[in-house]
């Protein structure tokens, strides 16, 4: 079993729906989450860290379980510049990234 | 603000031929990675060096070799390439997790 799974999607989703990912992850020691974004063929750039507490930044709020192991993304009225890859992160004394769910907001 | 700096951006080599990918980072960080993110299978460790003059073994080291020269830059090569080193190669840098940052990227392909 991979550490860090996802579901590869892609998710193809109209301008303005609600769109929401799961990440599940392995190794309960796994201290500190992250989702990234990465666009095609550019380089994972740093969207925001994952809280038990929950976090929220504009239409962009994540959440960790940590008793079901799992983090989620939701994000809420999607715009066409949402269309990117979005990689899960899960942490203890290494990084690992999950393999990425693709998103595509159609118009 | 140039932030991470990877060279060359793209490269096609023959089988055995050899290369070495340049990083060089601006920000003060102490830790450096080498990624390669293959389609289906995400970004994997290669090497990494906590700070200067240490160097570890990540997830898939066989066939490279790092040298993290001095603060700022920490190379890859490749001593004998094979197609199964195609890929696309990205190197970061980071205080701490959080504050991972990539460089754009090398599309390396092997023939």
């Amino acid at each position: 079993r991979k550490e860090v799974e996802q579901d590869p999607g892609p998710f193809n989703v109209p301008e303005g729906a609600t769109v929401a990912f799961n990440c599940t992850y392995s190794n309960s020691a796994s201290q500190s989450f992250f989702w990234y974004r990465q666009d095609c063929r550019k380089e994972p750039k740093l969207l925001m860290s994952v809280y038990s507490s929950g976090n929220e930044d504009g239409r962009f709020t994540a959440q960790l379980n940590r008793a079901s192991q799992y983090i989620s993304l939701l994000i809420r009225d999607s715009k066409l510049s949402d269309s990117a890859t979005y990689l899960c992160v899960g942490s203890y004394d290494k990084v690992i990234f999950g393999p990425g769910t693709s998103l595509s907001v159609i118009p | 603000n140039a932030g991470v700096t990877q060279t060359p951006k793209f490269q096609v080599l023959k089988t055995g031929q050899s290369m070495t990918l340049q990083c060089a980072q601006d920000m003060n960080h102490n830790s450096m990675y080498w990624y390669r993110q293959d389609p289906g299978m995400g970004l994997r460790l290669i090497y990494y060096s906590a700070s200067e003059g240490t160097t570890d073994k990540g997830e898939v080291p066989n066939g490279y070799n790092v040298s993290r020269l001095n603060k700022r830059e920490f190379s890859l090569r490749l001593e004998s390439a094979a197609p199964s080193q195609t890929s696309v190669y990205f190197c970061a840098s980071s205080l701490r997790v959080a504050g991972y940052t990539f460089g754009s990227g090398t599309r390396l392909t092997v023939v």
